[in-house]
């Protein structure tokens, strides 16, 4: 099955400061990829997801990156500030019926420090 | 988006004991899911239930030990069986686009702990 590896585990940043956050994954065959912030105590929020047929997507300070070749994908986060402090969470599916269903990597504990 | 509910929000239950999870959204979808997260931990998917049909449990997970009921297009839900300390932990529902997009949308959670 798919496999979804998330790095790094920890990022601290200044307030400011951009902060990227890379996960890799191993079917070729996943074509979504969503985004997840999880504040400490509350559900998961789908912040930003990139489909396999579009390379960058961007909503304000946040962008994601996919790169198919080498089934690798980042999320960006520019101008960080204190409210950006969370678990970020990528994830993968193959879309389409029961492949509706994510894989998850292992999250990322992002700090950003005023 | 959709508004996802779950009930109870939280319980303390004894060992041996079983208890169920209910997860209810404000419109009509065809997928909905069950995670557990794990203290720390990332999500993990526990099983994919489908109105009208059984449900798809992962490698890892059976119905015996988590069986889950889809009655309707917008409610399910999932029981924890016969629990041991190793059961505690948060456990999620999530629910489809109701446009029928792969995008998820997961409920509060519920968290669990087992004396």
């Amino acid at each position: 099955g798919e496999n979804v590896e998330q790095h790094p585990s920890t990022l601290s940043v200044q307030e400011g400061d951009s902060a990227v956050i890379k996960c890799t994954y191993s079917d070729s065959a996943s074509n979504y990829f969503p985004w997840y912030k999880q504040e400490l105590g509350k559900r998961p929020q789908l912040i930003i997801d990139i489909r396999s047929n579009v390379g960058e997507k961007k909503d304000q300070r946040i962008a994601v990156t996919l790169n198919k070749t080498a089934k690798h994908f980042s999320l960006h986060i520019t101008e960080t500030q204190p409210e950006d402090s969370a678990v970020y969470f990528c994830a993968a599916s193959k879309g389409g019926g029961s492949n509706y269903k994510l894989t998850f990597g292992k999250g990322t504990l992002l700090t950003v420090n005023p | 988006s959709a508004v996802i509910s779950q009930k109870p929000s939280r319980d303390i239950c004894q060992r041996g004991t079983s208890l169920t999870i209910q997860c209810q959204v404000d419109s009509q979808v065809t997928m909905m899911f069950w995670y557990r997260q794990q203290p720390g931990q990332s999500l993990t998917l526990i099983a994919t239930a489908n109105q009208g049909s059984e449900a798809t449990y992962e490698s890892g997970f059976v119905i015996d030990k988590f069986p889950i009921s889809r009655p309707n297009l917008t409610f399910s839900t999932l029981t924890v069986s016969n629990m041991s300390p190793e059961d505690s932990s948060i456990y999620l529902c999530s629910v489809e686009h109701p446009g029928g997009k792969e995008t998820q949308y997961f409920g509060p959670g519920t968290r669990l702990l087992v004396l």
